[in-house]
């Protein structure tokens, strides 16, 4: 059971286009991370968000943490093909010490 | 590049055998989780390591165990396997317990039962 409800859960665009996924929970988390995972290699952090509301800018993604801290989007400009992966988004609360994954997004971005 | 290796890549066994997966994490870190990845899923937790000892365990059965070294590298144990086991398996490594710690992804161990 996946605590952490990723949307889609698969997106194919054409390069140049935006998109937004998004990554929403009914529990709230001290921070969420979001990853990049292509396939045959694990998971690699593109950002932390902490802060409810926070917004991070990492290039052409843009990360935003709800105000309640219990969802969180990630919005990429002009995507490449370069983006295609997997990306998960992953929730820390302040009770445990580990990490509890979304299924993720699969992005297939076209030429 | 990480600096998180995880052996084997790959490994097949047959249902009911035991397999050992190892996890060599970043040099400096003491913490040590690890995670199943079965196929279209996010990870999902399968128990965390600090200073050799456990710190914390997902909804595993006991014949998922785990070791950590004085080194802090770690390894994973299933033993009596099913073919639901198969599943890429996935070791991070951070440098301490704590909240928006960073953790390190090793390439994964892809684990076949047949």
């Amino acid at each position: 059971t996946q605590l952490l409800e990723q949307s889609p859960q698969f997106l194919s665009i054409q390069e140049g286009e935006n998109l937004t996924v998004y990554c929403n929970s009914s529990s709230v988390f001290s921070s969420l991370q979001w990853y990049r995972q292509e396939p045959g290699e694990g998971p690699v952090l593109l950002v932390t968000v902490v802060t409810g509301g926070e917004v991070k800018k990492l290039k052409r993604l843009t990360f935003q943490f709800g105000d309640a801290r219990k969802d969180s989007s990630l919005h990429i400009t002009a995507a490449q093909t370069g983006d295609t992966g997997l990306y998960l988004c992953a929730g820390e609360n302040n009770n445990n010490n580990d990490m509890r994954f979304g299924a993720g997004t699969r992005l297939t971005v076209k030429p | 590049e990480t600096g998180v290796t995880q052996s084997p890549t790959h490994l097949i066994k047959t249902r009911g055998q035991q397999v050992t997966l190892r996890c060599s994490s970043q040099s400096g870190h003491n913490t040590v989780s690890w995670y199943q990845q079965a196929l279209g899923q996010g990870p999902q937790f399968i128990f965390q390591y600090y200073r050799e000892e456990e710190n914390g365990r997902g909804n595993f059965p006991p014949r998922f165990s785990g070791l950590q070294f004085p080194n802090y590298s770690s390894e994973l144990n299933v033993n009596a396997l099913e073919l639901d086991d198969s599943a890429l398996y996935l070791c991070a490594s951070s440098l301490a317990l704590g909240k928006n710690t960073e953790a390190f992804f090793g390439q994964g161990t892809r684990l076949t039962v047949v």
